[in-house]
């Protein structure tokens, strides 16, 4: 089993549309959650921590299920520039700062 | 502010060839990491270092070295350039505190051939 999974997608989604995105992982260690937004041929950007009591910026929310081991990303009312793919980093941070990655989800959002 | 600089951009190597990845960081962070990116797989961590003179092995270390005589510089080494290691390079710095994430350089495309 991957120690963080995603659903690679594609989600099509119209402008204006909401979307989420689910991500399991299986060390129940973990200590700190992050989303990222890696646009093609890009490096990976930091969208936003996820908190254990779920945070919000603007239209995005993630949330953090730690007994089921899953965190999730939700996109309101979608932009054509949130076409990009959504990577689910979780830190063990066993001493040193581990970061693991998910393969991510892409996401198209059309006119 | 520049953040992490990567160089080159763009790389082509022959098989055997050896050849070094830079990396620098202007935020005075302890931590940095080298991770490659492969199409269907998560980045991977193939070295990373905790401060000045300490570093240590990731998930895929084999084929690579790295020093870090300086908090800024994280340079990766190539030692004996393989068509396995054709990827997209990627050197990240943090903190240490682990609660921001990772800030990335913009990566380095590695083909060899």
């Amino acid at each position: 089993r991957k120690e963080v999974e995603q659903d690679p997608g594609p989600f099509n989604v119209p402008e204006g549309a909401t979307v989420a995105f689910n991500c399991t992982y299986s060390n129940s260690a973990s200590q700190s959650f992050f989303w990222y937004r890696q646009d093609c041929r890009k490096e990976p950007k930091l969208l936003m921590s996820v908190y254990s009591s779920g945070n919000e910026d603007g239209r995005f929310t993630a949330q953090l299920n730690r007994a089921s081991q899953y965190i999730s990303l939700l996109i309101r009312d979608s932009k054509l520039s949130d076409s990009a793919t959504y990577l689910c980093v979780v830190n063990l941070n066993t001493g040193f700062q581990k970061l693991v990655f998910g393969t991510g989800t892409r996401l198209l959002v059309s006119p | 502010n520049a953040g992490v600089t990567q160089t080159p951009k763009f790389q082509v190597l022959k098989t055997g060839q050896s050849m070094t990845l830079q990396c620098a960081q202007d935020m005075n962070h302890e931590y940095m990491s080298w991770y490659r990116q492969d199409p269907g797989m998560g980045l991977r961590l193939i070295h990373y270092s905790v401060g000045a003179g300490i570093t240590d092995q990731g998930e895929v270390p084999n084929g690579y070295n790295v020093s870090r005589s300086t908090t800024e510089d994280f340079p990766l080494r190539l030692l004996s350039a393989a068509p396995s290691q054709t990827s997209v390079y990627f050197c990240a710095s943090s903190d240490g505190q682990g609660f921001y994430g990772y800030t990335f350089g913009s990566g380095t495309r590695l083909t060899v051939v």
